[in-house]
């Protein structure tokens, strides 16, 4: 089992560019979620999905959009990057009560210039 | 709201002893998880500990233990034998039941193991 991945590992964008990331779990988990890192913050929820075809707004949506394809993947989308979203962002997954953990992908580095 | 303090940005033990990570937390539902993970410097998020909020034991797993206190809302992480590879940043994290499927972290702790 792979786990989660993300891809991709690395990336720069000037501002106004668009990309999406990706993230993929092969672990049948209905939950999924798209945080973000930035120093000194701890990790901030950007979106969720608690099952295929539902997602739902975290702590800091404003300038992102999700998309949960099917069971295995959730994408993230940056429309027009600004330098404020510079930040390592992290794919979860996990099953759905409040005893089970999270398991996290690798995480994407993204600067934005 | 549900939240997550940690108020040590950075500790220091010498290698071989104990350390304790303060976490709090605040929420007001009675059915909740807290859990702790370690994020070494190459970024992955590591899963070390889980506690419920009705658990009557602390948790435990190898060197990582969970001093829960529920009346003060405490959940600390007691690492024993500290060894170099524990120099990590620690996150504190709650999780509650009726509180969509979100999780809450902390800001992090910085353990630094001194040889």
């Amino acid at each position: 089992n792979a786990g989660v991945t993300q891809t991709p590992k690395f990336q720069v964008l000037k501002t106004g560019q668009s990309m999406t990331l990706q993230c993929a779990q092969d672990m049948n988990h209905n939950s999924m979620y798209w945080y973000r890192q930035d120093p000194g913050m701890g990790l901030r929820l950007i979106y969720y999905s608690a099952s295929e075809g539902t997602t739902d707004k975290g702590e800091v949506p404003n300038g992102y959009n999700v998309s949960r394809l099917n069971k295995r993947e959730f994408s993230l989308r940056l429309e027009s990057a600004a330098p404020s979203q510079t930040s390592v962002y992290f794919c979860a997954s996990g099953r759905d009560r409040a005893t089970y953990e999270q398991y996290f992908g690798p995480g994407t580095r993204l600067t934005v210039t | 709201a549900q939240k997550i303090t940690q108020t040590q940005p950075g500790m220091f033990v010498q290698e071989k002893e104990a350390v304790t990570l303060d976490c709090t937390y605040d929420t007001s539902d009675p059915s909740y998880g807290l859990f702790w993970y370690k994020q070494p410097s190459s970024g992955e998020m590591i899963f070390l500990i889980y506690q419920g909020s009705y658990d009557q034991q602390n948790a435990t797993e190898g060197r990582y233990s969970l001093n829960f206190q529920k009346a003060r809302k405490s959940a600390n992480l007691v690492i024993s034998a500290s060894q170099l590879g524990d120099s990590a940043m620690y996150f504190c994290a709650m999780r509650v039941d009726n509180y969509g499927q979100n999780f809450v972290f902390g800001p992090g702790t910085r353990l630094s193991v001194l040889p």
